[in-house]
């Protein structure tokens, strides 16, 4: 079945440690994004990517950087992770003129991270 | 700059009572508009889709509607039962490209008591 997969679902790590947050679909989409939601706070597109080496940044500045090698991958690095970095990140996929279940955007189940 | 705000922030009615959820959003020239349902500390699952041209999408007991003119959207929950209890959310987007990726309101935090 098409999806969308984040791991890990759960991150606690020191001050200064350089994270991946991994995120792939199976969806065929060529759009992907990166999400941040703060604890009962909306969600805010911080990267965005039209497809293999198109990495954007979106509404909300973030110190972490993505990268786009293939069509299915979007992982999110942070280099030097900091307690401001904790919060939770949501990776999805769109094809706005898709048909049937792949149409709209998908959404993964999010990585909540903490940095300690 | 979009602005999508949702009333009321919180909800709670028991079980059974039929609901309106509302969205409004600042800029009308949308894409489309698409409601999510978001389960504490999980990801966010896709309830409908209304493209700009459309009116209304109904889905069980849910339905959507739209007024792109107005810059209104509703979700009407029939028959509330205490499993919807969750946060749903509005989004809007402003292009098929999907370039800008989506506008969330803040949410409404739904209880339905048993």
């Amino acid at each position: 079945e098409a999806d969308i997969y984040q791991t890990p679902r759960y991150l606690v790590i020191g001050t200064g440690k350089k994270i991946t947050l991994e995120c792939s679909q199976t969806m065929g989409h060529d759009k992907m994004y990166w999400y941040q939601q703060d604890p009962g706070m909306e969600l805010h597109l911080i990267h965005y990517s039209y497809g293999v080496n198109s990495t954007e940044k979106g509404d909300l500045s973030s110190e972490s950087t993505v990268s786009r090698i293939r069509t299915e991958h979007f992982p999110l690095t942070l280099e030097s992770a900091r307690p401001s970095h904790t919060s939770q990140y949501l990776c999805a996929s769109s094809d706005p003129w898709g048909q049937g279940a792949n149409y709209g955007y998908t959404f993964g189940s999010g990585t909540r991270l903490t940095v300690v | 700059k979009q602005e999508v705000t949702q009333i009321p922030a919180a909800l709670s009615v028991p079980e059974g009572e039929n609901l309106v959820l509302n969205c409004s959003f600042t800029d009308s020239a949308i894409y489309n508009l698409q409601w999510f349902r978001q389960d504490p500390g999980k990801g966010l699952t896709s309830l409908l889709l209304i493209q700009s041209s459309q009116r209304e999408q109904t889905s069980g007991r849910l339905n959507a509607s739209l007024d792109k003119s107005s810059g209104r959207s509703t979700l009407y929950i029939a028959a509330s039962q205490p499993g919807d209890s969750a946060t749903y959310l509005c989004a809007v987007s402003y292009s098929g490209g999907g370039a800008d990726g989506l506008t969330f309101g803040k949410g409404t935090h739904l209880i339905i008591q048993p």
